[in-house]
């Protein structure tokens, strides 16, 4: 069955950078993209971009660009979420999704959530 | 603020049927698809429509999506306890950056 398996909780300081992971099975790495979608406590969701396991292309959300990074590693069916210069405003749930076959745009399965928390 | 507008709650009884609007723009709703997700307490969303109108494998028929112009709605029919959740209406605008709605709070009286 398909599993994405997210990486446990971060504690962070202003200004640091994270790394979530988010590892897959139960399915072909290479033939679905997979987004990150974030939940601040309370709040609604909001993507921040996708990565294509394949080739690598990436393309983010115009308010995360210069400061997200996502990449694979395709002999391990992982794909990473690094964020830097955290902010306090970046405290919030990470998810892994999924894009599914012929709609890569709708995301059929998510990971777990990470929890990530900037603060001094 | 989201870029979609959702109804930030809505509510109904047993049996009943509710909709949930979802209001966006010619670059996002007017030329894509839109989806629509389910949040329950404590869980990740679930995929509920995708493609304006297509429910995925294991989504009861009593759940549809519409789409017209720049709006879209979802409606959920017979209306059950374990439906109350949060609903997230999302969809893609032209540069392929996703957007979401707020979300609405269904609640079952």
């Amino acid at each position: 069955q398909v599993q994405l398996v997210q990486s446990g909780a971060e504690v962070k300081k202003p200004g640091a950078s994270v790394k979530v992971s988010c590892k897959t099975s139960g399915y072909t790495f290479t033939v679905f993209y997979l987004h990150w979608v974030r939940q601040a406590p309370g709040q609604g969701l909001e993507w921040m971009g996708w990565i294509d396991p394949y080739s690598g292309g990436t393309n983010y959300a115009q308010k995360f660009q210069g400061r997200v990074i996502m990449t694979r590693d395709t002999s391990i069916s992982t794909a990473y979420m690094d964020l830097s210069r955290l902010r306090s405003d970046d405290t919030a749930l990470y998810y892994c999704a999924r894009g599914r076959y012929g709609d890569t745009y709708a995301f059929d399965f998510w990971g777990q959530g990470t929890v990530v928390t900037v603060s001094s | 603020q989201s870029v979609l507008t959702q109804p930030p709650s809505a509510s109904g009884t047993p049996g009943q049927r509710v909709t949930i609007s979802c209001s966006g723009s010619s670059s996002n709703i007017g030329s894509n698809y839109v989806y629509w997700y389910q949040q329950l307490p404590g869980t990740a969303p679930k995929l509920l429509i995708y493609m304006n109108n297509q429910r995925p494998s294991g989504v009861p028929d009593r759940f549809s999506g519409s789409k017209s112009g720049t709006s879209a709605s979802l409606a959920i029919s017979g209306l059950q306890s374990e439906d109350e959740a949060d609903y997230y209406c999302a969809a893609w605008d032209d540069s392929l950056n996703g957007v979401f709605g707020g979300g609405t709070k269904l609640t079952v009286l």
